[in-house]
Parts: C-alpha cells; structure tokens; sequence
C-alpha cells in the first residue's frame, strides 16, 4: 500500500498568515491526490481534486500544487473559519490512503 | 449537488453483525464510485471500501477484508455496508462518500459502537 505522510502533524498560526502543508506519497502517484479539510464534529470536504484543481464552492486563497511524490497545499491568507485539520488522500490506486493529518491552530 | 444520508449505526457486541445503509438523493447514484469511509474517536480518516458506480468492482482495506461486504442497488439509489465479525477497533463513525476522483459528498456520518 502506498503511504501517505503528512507534515507538519500541527501548526499554530494568525489570521492572515500563510500556511503550507505537505504531503509525500512513498511511490509516484501522478497527480491523483485530493486536500480534504475536516472541522470538528464535521463531516470532511473536498477542497483540491488532481493535485491543483479547486473544488467547486472552495475559497481561491486555497491552492494545491505537486506531482508524483510530493505535494503541498497552501492556505493564502488564513481565516477564522480555516482552522481545522486537513487530510490528503492518494486516489492512484488501492487501497486508498490517507494522510495522518495535519490540525491547524489559532496562535 | 447531492446528499447522503446514512442510517443503521448503533452499539453491537463484538463478533456480532450490523448494515449500514445510505441513501443518494439529488444526483444520478448510478454514474459514480461510491465510498465508505471511517473516523475512529480522535483518530484520522481511514478508507473502508469503494464500490464501482455498477457495482462490478470492490475494494476493500485490508483491516476488514473477509468481514464488511459493499453493495449497492441502483435503483433504490442506496448504498450498503454489511458489517459481520465486529471488534473493538471497528468502532468509529462511518462517513457514506460519492466520489470517483476527489471524493466530492460526503454523509454527516453514523457512529458505529462495537462493546460488551
């Protein structure tokens, strides 16, 4: 199965910061990797499909960029309501995987 | 848009069997890959199983091969999860997901208790 490894596994930053998370597959997986972003009590939400494309409805200061192993999705400016935790998954082959995970925090 | 709703959840004792069920409005059920995906209690995401959009493939995680079986029945427009041999560690909330590449709806969840 392929892995998935996310990193940072938490982060603490302010309204407005720029904030990065990674992703790193063990083997090649195109760009068949969705961002999925999941506050608490909540049901996940796509924001990012392949790789780079923005869900319909998702907030431009999203972006997703990467190929093959490495990937990252960046949040532009952060807002109140971004504070989540925020998941990959490799949809290349299966068994699908997930990342670990990354919770973002008010600072 | 669309809209999952999944019912069957409850508490079941381990080794003992429970379905769930979820139902597809606003959208054609029959064209899309659906998804079962689970959260165990502040855990991640863990990918379950994934059924072709005509039900001719299955995938499923290694943790329940041989236990959970999908289904679905395009013309009720509903997915299924049979669940037998339950443990402990099947415990979490089970999220019904539509999704071929990016899974795009998602149900609000039932939560699954497996417990003597």
């Amino acid at each position: 199965a392929i892995q998935m490894t996310q990193s940072p596994s938490s982060l603490s930053a302010s309204v407005g910061d720029r904030v990065t998370i990674t992703c790193r597959a063990s083997q090649g997986i195109g760009n068949d990797l969705g961002w999925y972003q999941q506050r608490p009590g909540k049901a996940p939400k796509l924001l990012i499909y392949a790789a780079s494309s923005l869900q319909s409805g998702v907030p431009s200061r999203f972006s997703g960029s990467g190929s093959g192993t490495d990937f990252t999705l960046t949040i532009s400016s952060l807002q109140p309501e971004d504070f989540a935790t925020y998941y990959c998954l490799q949809d290349y082959n299966y068994p699908r995987t997930f990342g670990q995970g990354t919770k973002v925090e008010i600072k | 848009q669309g809209q999952l709703v999944e019912s069957g959840g409850g508490v079941v004792q381990p080794g003992r069997s429970l379905r769930l069920s979820c139902a597809a409005s606003g959208f054609t059920f029959r064209n899309y890959g659906m998804h079962w995906v689970r959260q165990a209690p502040g855990k991640g995401l863990e990918w379950v199983a994934t059924i072709s959009y005509n039900g001719g493939s299955e995938y499923y995680a290694d943790s329940v091969k041989g236990r959970f079986t999908i289904s679905r029945d395009n013309s009720k427009n509903t997915l299924s999860l049979q669940m037998n041999s339950l443990r402990a560690d099947d415990t979490a909330i089970y999220y019904c997901v539509r999704g071929d590449y990016g899974l795009d709806v998602w149900g609000q969840g039932n939560t699954v208790s497996v417990s003597s």
